[in-house]
């Protein structure tokens, strides 16, 4: 039982790459979430997605787009990546309803030099 | 104001004490609670839920609500250093056909052998 998967776990760019973080889950979850985590700042969500076909934007979303590829698939693109970028990006998702769990996956670690 | 607001810490105690994390949230609508525990390069792992007034318990752990002030906390009970580890509050609340979670900035919690 795989869960929730991150492709990669680590990686570094140089300012002005593009790159795509891949998220796939096999709980046969509706909503799907990015995140990114920074020292002192919490988990500040950059897009979700309700269902396949359907992504909107959250609390830090510019420099970033997703694909809701399938129900399985969420991806994070990075089209021109700059140093700000530099975080730690989670990959999560749940079934649709407020009182469910939110699964993690274990992380990307990218850095923007 | 932050929508979930958490004090960053560290906060200290001696194994065998009771840590207790509070959290307090800006929205009134918001439905559901949850902690994460989220050790060091590690991914939020769900500990405990509550989504009503009152207290629940799991193992070690104990849940309060309290909506009419706002407030949820975490009470662990006979610390170990194991629980040593930073704890994220969480709140859903509903959004655009899905459940946004919207998280703190995290406690970060040492106890002391």
């Amino acid at each position: 039982n795989a869960g929730v998967t991150q492709t990669p776990k680590f990686q570094v760019l140089k300012t002005g790459q593009s790159m795509t973080l891949q998220c796939a889950q096999d709980m046969n979850h509706n909503s799907m979430y990015w995140y990114r985590q920074d020292p002192g700042m919490g988990l500040r969500l950059i897009y979700y997605s309700a269902s396949e076909g359907t992504t909107d934007k959250g609390e830090v979303p510019n420099g970033y787009n997703v694909s809701r590829l399938n129900k399985r698939e969420f991806s994070l693109r990075l089209e021109s990546a700059a140093p700000s970028q530099t975080s730690v990006y989670f990959c999560a998702s749940c079934r649709q309803g407020a009182d469910t769990e939110a699964f993690f996956g274990q992380g990307t670690r990218l850095t923007v030099v | 104001q932050k929508e979930v607001e958490q004090n960053s810490g560290p906060l200290s105690v001696p194994e065998g004490a009771i840590a207790s994390l509070n959290c307090t949230y800006s929205d009134r609508v918001s439905q559901s609670f949850f902690w994460y525990r989220q050790y060091s390069g590690k991914s939020p792992e769900l500990i405990m839920s509550i989504y009503s007034n009152g207290d629940k318990e799991d193992g070690r752990f104990t849940a309060q609500l309290n909506k009419a002030s706002q407030y949820v906390s975490l009470l662990i009970r006979d610390s170990q250093p194991s629980d040593s580890a930073t704890y994220l509050c969480a709140v859903t609340r509903a959004f655009t056909g899905t459940y946004k979670y919207i998280f703190g900035t995290g406690t970060r919690l040492k106890v002391l052998a």
